[in-house]
Order: C-alpha cells, then sequence, then structure tokens
C-alpha cells in the first residue's frame, strides 16, 4: 500500500529533550515536507526537501531541523522543544511534477 | 489578508442536499487548486484537483475554477454523513510552493 508512516502518533516530552519524529515514504517520491496544524492557522509548512541532500526552510522552520539522507526518509528534529512547539504535524509527499500532497497519519506532540 | 480564505464554517446541510465550499487566493501566479477532506483527528486526504478554468466532475464532487476571479470551489451533491468533515483549499504555485486554507467544516444531517 502507498503510504507516507510517521512516527510516533503521540508523544509528551518535557522542554528542552531534543526529539526526532520520523517519516518514511514507500511512494518514491521526490518531494517531501512537514506541516503543522494548529487551531486558527491551517497548515504551516516547516520545512521541504526536493531531493537527497536538498532541504529547504518553509514558513515556519524555528526550533526545528531536518535532514534527508535517503529518498524515502525525513525525519524532523526538535533539539530543544518548548511549549509554543505542542502541535500536530503531518509529514506529506509527492511526486516533483504533482503538487497534490499524500500526508502520514500525523504526531500530536505535546510539549510541558 | 491570508493568501487563501475560506468561507468560514461551520457549513451545516441536510443529507441529500448540495454542499458549496468557497476559496479565494491572492496570488494570480497559481497554478494548481487542490480540495483536500479532514476527517476529525485524522490526516488530510486529496480528493480532487483543478488547473484550468472551468468545472470538473469526479463522481459527487465538482471543482470549479475561475483564474479571472481568483476563485475555487468545490460541490458535493447528494450530500451523505459520511461527508461531514473540514475541507481544506490548497493552491500551489508553478514553483511547487502550496499554501492552504484554515478549512471550512462541513456537518450534513441526516
Amino acid at each position: 500500500e502507498a503510504q507516507v508512516t510517521q512516527n510516533p502518533r503521540y508523544l509528551i516530552t518535557v522542554t528542552g529533550k531534543k526529539l526526532t519524529v520520523t517519516c518514511s515514504q514507500n511512494m518514491n517520491h521526490e518531494y517531501m515536507s512537514w506541516y503543522r496544524q494548529d487551531p486558527g492557522l491551517g497548515l504551516r509548512q516547516i520545512y521541504y526537501s526536493m531531493n537527497v541532500e536538498v532541504t529547504d526552510k518553509g514558513d515556519v522552520p524555528e526550533g526545528y531541523k531536518v535532514s534527508r539522507k535517503e529518498k524515502r526518509n525525513f525525519p524532523l528534529i526538535l533539539e530543544s522543544p518548548s511549549p509554543n512547539q505542542t502541535s500536530l504535524y503531518f509529514c506529506a509527499s509527492r511526486p516533483l511534477q504533482f503538487y497534490g500532497y499524500t500526508f502520514g497519519s500525523g504526531t500530536r506532540l505535546t510539549v510541558v | 489578508q491570508k493568501e487563501v480564505e475560506q468561507n468560514s464554517g461551520p457549513l451545516s446541510v441536510p443529507e441529500g442536499a448540495i454542499a458549496s465550499l468557497n476559496c479565494t487566493y491572492s496570488d494570480r501566479g497559481s497554478q494548481s487548486f487542490f480540495w483536500y477532506r479532514q476527517y476529525s483527528g485524522k490526516s488530510p486526504e486529496l480528493i480532487m484537483f483543478i488547473y484550468s478554468n472551468g468545472d470538473k466532475e469526479d463522481g459527487r464532487f465538482t471543482a470549479q475554477l475561475n483564474k479571472a476571479s481568483q476563485y475555487v470551489s468545490l460541490l458535493i451533491r447528494d450530500s451523505q454523513p459520511s461527508d461531514s468533515a473540514t475541507y481544506l483549499c490548497a493552491v500551489a504555485t508553478n514553483a511547487g510552493k502550496s499554501t492552504f486554507g484554515d478549512g471550512t467544516t462541513l456537518t450534513v444531517k441526516p
């Protein structure tokens, strides 16, 4: 089944404790992206990658890091999480020439 | 002004009626237009996309695009309770940058 897999689905952590949210897709998509979704603010892009070793900032990159060492994987790293990063996070992928996304199931992160 | 604006909800329609969801965008360079459905607690799912002015039909769904008016809409005919969800409009430029609206929540009442 074609899918984007995120882990974990739920995560509660404390301020300052580094964490990684994994994302993997099996569709051979070149483009991968991370979004956060907050009430009243919609989906906002954090980082994106157009191919291996190519990443760029989205609209709200502060406090996040990403890497793209393999085409299928695009982990999101929060090196020192803060409470304002409490949110619902989605990884998404698409082919380069089609701009419609396949989304992962989401990760609900709470930072206390 | 937001780059992509959707009609504020929630929208409630009776079962069998036509639900009309609207979206306006500000970037005239936008080329691709998408509708996603998001059930509560779930991830967005792509249901329609349209590139050219006019209508595009897929089953009970029709997407309409008017680039001159910077307006895109989604019509759901014969609405069913299973259509109850939040619908997100997304607009993409040729560079591949996508911007999402905040969504309109639709409730279809039996």
